[in-house]
C-alpha cells in the first residue's frame, strides 16, 4: 500500500549539475503533479500531467522538464541546477471525472533538494 | 488563471475552541473543486476536506467543515473543538477546467493549551 513514492528523499547538487526526481504511484490515477515548496511558503505547481501522454506547464516551469513515462511514473528533471531551485519538491497524483478533480490528491513524502 | 488567496499568515486559537481559516478563490470556470490540506511540522500533506462547485451542501468531515459561499467565492475551513495536534500549516487549493491544482500561501495555526 505504497501510494505515491518519491526518490530520492534528500539530494545535494552543485550549481550546473543535472538530476532527475522520480515519482511513481500505484493507485491507477490519471493525473500527476510536481510542486515545489520554498521555506514558509505554499506549494507552487511546476508541471502537471492530466492523463498519460500529456504534460502541461504550471506556475513555475522555468528550469524544469518532465516526462510522463507511463500511467504510474512522472519524473522531473533539472538540466542545470541553480541555487534558486533549492526547495522541497512534492509529487502528487489524483483521480478525476472528465477534466475535474473530484477527489483529493495524494502526496509523496517530498524530496529536499539543496543546490550549492 | 485561477487564484487562491489566504489572507491570514498566522492564527491563534485556544484549545477546545472553534477557529475559521479564510480562503477566497477566483476562476472563470463554473466547474471546480476546492480542497483543504494540513501540513504538520513533519512536512507531509494531509487531505482534510473537499467541496465541489455544484455541491448543494457544505462539506463536513468530523471536526472539519467547509463554509462554502459561492457568490462570494469563499471556501473557509472551520475547525471545531481545536486540539493541540491541530497546530500546523493549512493550505486551501482549487482545481478547475485545466485539471491542475493550485494552492494558496497557507495559514499557520497555533493551538494554545
Amino acid at each position: 500500500n505504497a501510494g505515491v513514492t518519491q526518490t530520492p528523499k534528500f539530494q545535494v547538487l552543485k550549481t550546473g549539475q543535472s538530476m532527475t526526481l522520480q515519482c511513481a504511484q500505484d493507485m491507477n490515477h490519471n493525473s500527476m503533479y510536481w510542486y515545489r515548496q520554498d521555506p514558509g511558503m505554499g506549494l507552487r505547481l511546476i508541471y502537471y500531467s492530466a492523463s498519460e501522454g500529456t504534460t502541461d506547464k504550471g506556475e513555475v516551469p522555468n528550469g524544469y522538464n518532465v516526462s510522463r513515462l507511463n500511467k504510474r511514473e512522472f519524473s522531473l528533471r533539472l538540466e542545470s541546477a541553480a541555487p534558486s531551485q533549492t526547495s522541497v519538491y512534492f509529487c502528487a497524483s489524483s483521480e478525476s471525472v472528465g477534466y475535474i478533480m473530484n477527489t483529493e490528491a495524494f502526496f509523496g513524502q517530498g524530496t529536499r533538494l539543496t543546490v550549492v | 488563471a485561477q487564484k487562491i488567496t489566504q489572507t491570514q499568515p498566522g492564527m491563534f486559537v485556544q484549545e477546545k475552541e472553534a477557529v475559521t481559516l479564510d480562503c477566497t478563490y477566483d476562476t472563470s470556470d463554473p466547474s471546480y473543486g476546492l480542497f483543504w490540506y494540513k501540513q504538520p511540522s513533519s512536512g507531509e500533506m494531509i487531505f482534510l476536506i473537499y467541496q465541489g462547485s455544484y455541491d448543494q451542501q457544505n462539506a463536513t468531515e468530523g471536526r472539519y467543515s467547509l463554509n462554502f459561499q459561492k457568490a462570494r467565492k469563499s471556501a473557509n475551513l472551520v475547525i471545531s473543538a481545536s486540539q493541540l495536534g491541530d497546530s500546523a500549516m493549512y493550505f486551501c487549493a482549487m482545481s478547475d477546467f485545466n485539471n491542475d491544482m493550485r494552492f494558496g500561501a497557507g495559514t499557520r495555526l497555533t493551538v494554545k493549551p
